[in-house]
């Protein structure tokens, strides 16, 4: 069975200072990795994902995430947080041949002025 | 401008009362998925379905019902047998149910038991 683990319920950080948010997973076979961001009380917008190659993958609104299958990690980062980075975010995996995605219970990133 | 509708925004039952949210989508996407949304539970799969007249159970059916007679279209109905409806609801939608495509969300349903 395919997992994924947030560990933290909550992430603070400052405007302006780099964050990350967490994810790590465990699949059978070579994972297909997502995230997502929700903002309250609306659906869920696709960021990024890994399918295969360059472990290091850049998405939307400047975010990127580290695949290191090692660690079996997934880790969302940001070079320099905005407020407006302030939402829900999650993780999820699904693998070939496999058509649904798995989520993490989500990580609230808080960004302070 | 292409995506995928839900209605209604915000929705109460009564007891006892099945309900029918609606999912519409105009993305030609052929798999198509409903999820519920529970505070610190994450997203947990109710049904998905890949093709038209076609659908399977996810982690937690029991107590819902779909059907997929058209392939723009992915009503969830929420059952008297679903002891604990009141949650936010997600319909999704991707190209192919394979995996590796990311899936597009609607803006959600919030149920509420009254």
């Amino acid at each position: 069975a395919q997992s994924v683990a947030q560990p933290e319920d909550q992430v603070n950080v400052a405007e302006g200072n780099p964050l990350t948010v967490k994810c790590t997973y465990s699949v059978s076979g070579n994972p297909y990795l997502f995230w997502y961001v929700q903002y309250p009380n609306r659906g869920l917008q696709f960021l990024l994902k890994y399918i295969t190659g360059d472990n290091l993958v850049k998405g939307s609104y400047g975010f990127e995430a580290e695949f290191n299958k090692s660690q079996t990690s997934f880790h969302l980062k940001k070079p320099s947080a905005l407020v407006s980075d302030s939402a829900l975010y999650f993780c999820a995996v699904s693998f070939q041949g496999y058509s649904t995605l798995t989520f993490g219970k989500g990580t609230m990133l808080l960004v302070s002025p | 401008d292409g995506g995928i509708t839900q209605s209604p925004k915000y929705l109460f039952r009564k007891e006892g009362q099945n309900v029918t949210l609606s999912c519409e989508q105009n993305l030609n996407h052929d798999a198509m998925y409903w999820y519920r949304q529970d505070p610190g539970q994450g997203l947990r799969l109710i049904y998905y379905s890949q093709i038209v007249n076609d659908f399977q159970k996810g982690d937690i059916a029991e107590g819902y019902s779909v059907s997929r007679e058209k392939k723009e279209s992915f009503p969830l109905t929420v059952t008297s047998a679903q002891k604990n409806p009141t949650a936010f609801y997600l319909c999704a939608s991707s190209i192919q149910g394979q995996g590796s495509t990311e899936a597009f969300f609607g803006q959600g349903t919030r149920l509420t038991v009254v």
